[in-house]
């Protein structure tokens, strides 16, 4: 399979907290993005690379998030003191940009739990 | 602010016949409109994406429609099938402001009844 994909799955994790989610792209694919998703919400954008540049970041993305995409393919988000407020499923997304705009592909996603 | 708005939570219908999802966006510099579908425990998978400079677009038994002027996306899907199951989210881009995010409206939840 090369789809997007997503370590871990699931993730339980005690407030405050540090956790780190791990996101493969489709190979080759030179863009990768970080969504949000609460319940009942379509998913939230919060962060895109091209290779590997930071180039956007949402007002979503508090100081406490931060994420890396150092050798241009996979990416980590990581959360550090994690809140309650944070339980929420995040996607990764992949495109590839070519002349014509880019199709994101998403990952299965990683659902955290923060109690 | 919720510049892209579902404004049915759910849709009932039944194998064979019509479905149609609406969605409504409010910003006027949006010109690329996608729909995704989602399967529980799964990310959304692309369906069908129309551009600004066209009304209509078909694929198969997906075709998605956009009026400009009322800020208007619709998906129509004939005749549906019991896999097509899911809840479906519309998602808007501003290609000329060179915005690579998507913005999401909140979701359909689809149900096809055998």
């Amino acid at each position: 399979d090369t789809g997007v994909s997503q370590n871990p799955r699931h993730k339980i994790t005690k407030r405050g907290q540090n956790v780190t989610f791990r996101c493969d792209p489709i190979s080759e694919h030179n863009r990768l993005y970080w969504y949000r998703q609460t319940l009942g919400q379509g998913p939230e954008f919060l962060t895109y690379f091209q290779n590997e540049a930071q180039l956007e970041k949402s007002r979503l993305l508090s100081d406490r998030f931060s994420a890396e995409r150092p050798k241009g393919s996979f990416s980590t988000l990581e959360i550090q003191r994690t809140e309650q407020g944070d339980s929420a499923m995040y996607l990764c997304a992949s495109s590839l940009v070519s002349f014509s705009t880019d199709t994101q592909y998403f990952g299965p996603g990683t659902r955290l739990t923060v109690l | 602010d919720q510049q892209v708005k579902q404004n049915s939570p759910s849709l009932s219908v039944q194998e064979g016949r019509i479905s149609i999802l609406n969605c409504d966006y409010t910003n006027s510099m949006f010109d690329y409109f996608l729909w995704y579908k989602k399967y529980p425990a799964e990310g959304p998978t692309f369906l069908i994406s129309i551009s600004s400079i066209k009304d209509k677009n078909e694929d198969g038994r997906f075709t998605v429609f956009l009026n400009k002027s009322a800020k208007h996306l619709s998906l129509h899907i004939v005749p549906s099938q019991p896999g097509d199951s899911a809840v479906y989210f519309c998602a808007v881009r501003s290609l000329i402001q060179g915005a690579q995010k998507l913005v999401f409206g909140q979701g359909t939840r689809l149900t096809i009844n055998p």
